[in-house]
């Protein structure tokens, strides 16, 4: 498994601000996601975040809304801009450790909220 | 539709008994599937996997058994305790074109109560 860290774990924040999530992996991954889980929900994948190149999105998912960033193999970040309050979900980063067997470990998630 | 789906949204169990939590799938080509354990305010913790060449496989006080005759999965929790209280979700690859390496598709979850 892997140790993964985000960044913050809860916002509140107003209409038509933008935050960006941080998640922070302890180990070698080969591929990084990002999902969202609206409240009461499953979970959609937004993106795949790719190192050095534009992420790529899943149908109803743009990068002018939901840009991403993964300078690194360990390091991404996902920015949610101009937000509304349709926007209020769980955000999880999500990783592919190297030797895991292709399995896919969670981040604890941001719970933003937008008021 | 959703690939994936789940019977119950809600199972509620007396501590130590054993819960066992459902899961259809409809796509006859899946070949891998996982269950994730949610706590409140957490991330979706992988349990146990199985592929399509298997029937069942067990893990510690964790059983999955996979019908594909019906195309039904379950997860089975022997001696469920109170730190077993989650949200349990089955999911899948998605196998469409285009489709990322990391797509699961996720069920809806079942919400497990453990009564002491």
């Amino acid at each position: 498994s892997a140790v993964i860290s985000q960044k913050p774990s809860r916002d509140i924040c107003q209409r038509g601000t933008s935050l960006t999530i941080q998640c922070q992996v302890d180990s070698q991954v080969t591929m990084m996601f990002w999902y969202r889980q609206q409240p009461g929900q499953s979970l959609t994948l937004i993106a795949t975040a790719n190192q050095g190149s534009e992420a790529t999105y899943e149908s109803g998912f743009v990068i002018d809304k939901f840009p991403i960033s993964r300078p690194n193999l360990t390091f991404s970040t996902l920015t949610v801009s101009n937000m509304s309050p349709e926007d209020s979900s769980i955000y999880l980063c999500s990783v592919v450790v190297r030797g895991s067997d292709e399995k896919l470990f969670f981040g604890s998630g941001t719970q933003l909220s937008v008021l | 539709g959703e690939s994936v789906g789940l019977h119950l949204p809600t199972l509620s169990v007396q501590e130590g008994d054993n819960s066992i939590i459902n899961c259809a799938y409809s796509n006859s080509a899946s070949d891998y599937f996982i269950w994730y354990k949610q706590e409140s305010g957490k991330g979706p913790q992988f349990i146990i996997d199985i592929r399509s060449n298997m029937d069942k496989r067990q893990g510690q006080r964790v059983t999955v058994l996979l019908n594909k005759t019906v195309k039904h999965l379950s997860l089975q929790i022997a001696a469920t305790q109170p730190g077993d209280s989650a949200v349990y979700f089955c999911a899948e690859p998605w196998v469409g074109y285009g489709g990322s390496q990391g797509n699961l598709i996720f069920g809806k979850g079942t919400k497990l109560s453990v009564k002491p």
